[in-house]
């Protein structure tokens, strides 16, 4: 069974920065292109970034673009995503999920962890 | 950005019902379509992906059709289980997008 367990969230100031990270067991994430989603507390579901198997591709949503770095470790079966210049608009539960494809595109969301939340105020 | 709309927004039912959940994109997307269900305090699960392919491990009562623009989710037989909230999610181009959601109470 695949597990994803993220980590690295909490209440930071605006304009600080965190580091998320997601490990994944019982998978090996190497062949898959993987994916971090956000959902704010009652709110719908927003895609934030994704990553190829072998990190040939990334893509950011606009609202994150240019403050947030997406990574792979493949050797440590990790996810990471760097998130920097943090707004209160940033503030939500993030998941990280393993696609069944090795692309960012066609982008699929097949497993998924339990989320880490950011919580972003002064 | 290709915009995902989903009706209703919220519906109840019964148990035995026969529900049905839309979701029209802004443009055409092929068959790149995928729903989820999410309940209170737990990740999104998915459902059909692809349109129509059912994921391993869900009941057969749930399906999936359309093309294009439009598509349907359909929930036969309604068990207790399948409250919660639906989504669906357009996997043909970035930005990834998701529906607003629609929440099913039974």
């Amino acid at each position: 069974e695949v597990q994803l367990v993220e980590s690295g969230g909490g209440l930071v100031q605006p304009g600080s920065s965190l580091r998320l990270s997601c490990a994944a067991s019982g998978l090996s994430l190497e062949g898959y292109a993987m994916h971090w989603v956000r959902q704010v507390p009652g709110k719908g579901l927003e895609w934030v970034s994704g990553i190829s198997s072998n990190s040939g591709t990334i893509d950011y949503a606009d609202s994150v673009k240019g403050r947030f770095t997406i990574s792979r470790d493949n050797a440590k079966n990790s996810l990471y995503l760097q998130m920097n210049s943090l707004r209160l608009e940033d503030t939500a539960l993030y998941y990280c999920s393993r696609s069944r494809s090795r692309k960012v595109i066609p982008g699929y969301f097949d497993d998924w962890g339990q989320g880490t939340l950011v919580t972003v105020s002064s | 950005d290709i915009q995902m709309t989903q009706s209703p927004s919220s519906l109840s039912a019964s148990v035995g019902d026969t529900v049905t959940i839309t979701c029209r994109s802004s443009q055409s997307i092929s068959s790149y379509l995928n729903w989820f269900q999410q309940k209170p305090g737990k990740a999104p699960k998915v459902l059909i992906y692809a349109e129509s392919n059912l994921q391993t491990g869900v009941p057969s009562r749930f399906s999936g059709s359309g093309s294009g623009t439009d598509f349907t989710l359909t929930i036969s037989s309604l068990q207790p289980d399948d409250f919660g909230t639906y989504y669906c999610q357009q996997s043909y181009t970035t930005p990834l997008t998701f529906g607003q959601g629609t929440k099913l109470e039974i």
